[in-house]
């Protein structure tokens, strides 16, 4: 069962185009919900994380918008660059034993062309 | 100050054997996650140790295991390996796990043959 749904699994754009990924949830517990951005070779990266309690967080050209009532959560990239060529994944973490625990979406590799 | 850090970065080993993987967290994260990311089943959460203690566990085997050290080091080791046990394991440390930020290693790839 995947408790967290990621789409597309795939998406190319243009330089200076908008990049949008979007991730559903089905458990309620979960209370923060990071992107992370994973480059080949590397390890994943926090890119910007947010919480239920706001509807969207913006940091730089990365905007997280997010539904509560949708149980549904997306990222937006700006003006995007061939620098964003990457995996993204999203999370779903829920607060257990003092730490949050991410279940994560399956990924989505975009590709930003020239 | 230095980032997470994972040894060895590339294993091969064949199957029935055993590894162990190393993770040292960036200076003063007491919390070290270890995660199993493959193609098949995406990045999957295996455990967390805070303070030398094993505080959570995620669905996986009991081959699979893992200690801390009293310096936050951590190590994981997997018994009697299996060809689905191939994957970039990746280590995270965090300085509160209570805010969710965490920070990852470049993982270490292991090849089972």
């Amino acid at each position: 069962q995947q408790q967290v749904k990621q789409s597309p699994q795939s998406l190319i754009v243009q330089k200076g185009g908008i990049s949008i990924i979007n991730c559903a949830y089905e458990n309620t517990a979960f209370d923060y919900f990071p992107w992370y951005q994973q480059f080949p070779g590397k390890g994943p990266a926090l890119l910007i994380a947010i919480r239920p309690d706001v509807s969207e967080k913006k940091e730089g050209r990365f905007t997280i918008s997010f539904n509560k009532s949708a149980k549904q959560f997306s990222l937006h990239i700006m003006d995007s660059q061939p620098g964003d060529s990457a995996t993204y994944f999203c999370a779903a973490s829920k607060r257990q034993g003092g730490s949050y625990i991410p279940t994560f979406g399956r990924g989505t590799s975009l590709i930003v062309h020239p | 100050k230095a980032g997470v850090t994972q040894t060895p970065r590339y294993l091969i080993k064949t199957r029935g054997q055993q590894v162990t993987l190393s993770c040292s967290p960036i200076s003063g994260h007491r919390s070290v996650s270890w995660y199993q990311q493959t193609p098949g089943q995406g990045l999957q959460f295996l455990f967390e140790y805070f303070s030398e203690t094993q505080r959570n566990k995620g669905n996986f085997p009991g081959r699979f295991s893992g200690r801390q050290f009293s310096n936050s080091r951590s190590e994981m080791n997997v018994s009697t390996l299996e060809l689905g046990d191939s994957a970039l394991y990746l280590c995270a440390s965090s300085a509160d796990p209570g805010t969710g930020t965490q920070y990852f290693g470049p993982g270490t790839r292991l090849l089972v043959l």
